[in-house]
């Protein structure tokens, strides 16, 4: 099956500068890479998905990045804010229910 | 579009109850609807996939028989967990895929708190 590692575990950064979350797979069959918000004692919120087809996706101040040769992608979020703090679980997934990450919490400090 | 609700937002019940949980896509029509477990600072683990008008399909090492699953409607999936232990505290959340998408695109619920005492 699927297998998802997730890095840092824990990011502290302050206000206004940028966060990078890294994520690598094993199966080459993967084909869809979603990226979800957890804030606490809520349910994950999709905050942006990248699939196969393409390299980078930007949405307002986050943007994904993959590189499928070498079965990695990433989370880019710029400018951080104090609201950004949350819980960031990466996926992986194709024809199948995607496998998460064991998440990374994000620290932004004001 | 593509809301996913659930109730209650939190219970807690005490060691041998059951209790349900309910887990309802507002806008929209689901056929299929997932359960996950999360424990503290942990990641989503899939229980079951909850199939509208069948038996779920349950995740290896996840029992059936204690966590029953029924998804009686195209709107309306329920998690009921028998005889519940301490041990059986945790989050729960459901999700579902919005229409006119695969199966592995989800939106997630905002998820139950279940403490047993």
């Amino acid at each position: 099956g699927e297998n998802v590692e997730q890095h840092p575990s824990t990011l502290s950064v302050q206000e206004g500068d940028s966060a990078v979350i890294k994520c690598t797979y094993s199966d080459s069959a993967s084909n869809y890479f979603p990226w979800y918000k957890q804030e606490l004692g809520k349910g994950p919120q999709l905050i942006i998905d990248i699939r196969s087809n393409v390299g980078e996706k930007k949405d307002q101040r986050i943007a994904v990045t993959l590189n499928k040769t070498a079965k990695h992608f990433s989370l880019h979020i710029t400018e951080t804010q104090p609201e950004d703090s949350a819980v960031y679980f990466c996926a992986a997934g194709g024809s199948y229910i995607p496998t998460f990450g064991r998440g990374t919490s994000l620290i932004v400090h004001p | 579009g593509a809301v996913v609700s659930q109730h209650p937002s939190w219970v807690i019940c005490k060691s041998g109850t059951s209790v349900k949980i309910e887990c309802r896509s507002l806008d929209f029509q689901a056929t299929t609807m997932f359960w996950y477990r999360q424990f503290p600072k942990q990641s989503l683990m899939l229980m079951a996939t909850s199939n509208e008008g069948s038996k779920a399909t349950y995740e290896q090492g996840v029992e059936k028989d204690k966590f029953l699953i029924n998804h009686a409607s195209l709107t309306l999936s329920t998690l009921t967990v028998t005889s519940a232990h301490p041990e059986d505290s945790s989050f729960y959340i459901c999700s579902a895929p919005p229409p006119g998408t695969f199966t592995y695109e989800q939106y997630f619920g905002p998820g139950t708190r279940l403490t047993v005492t």
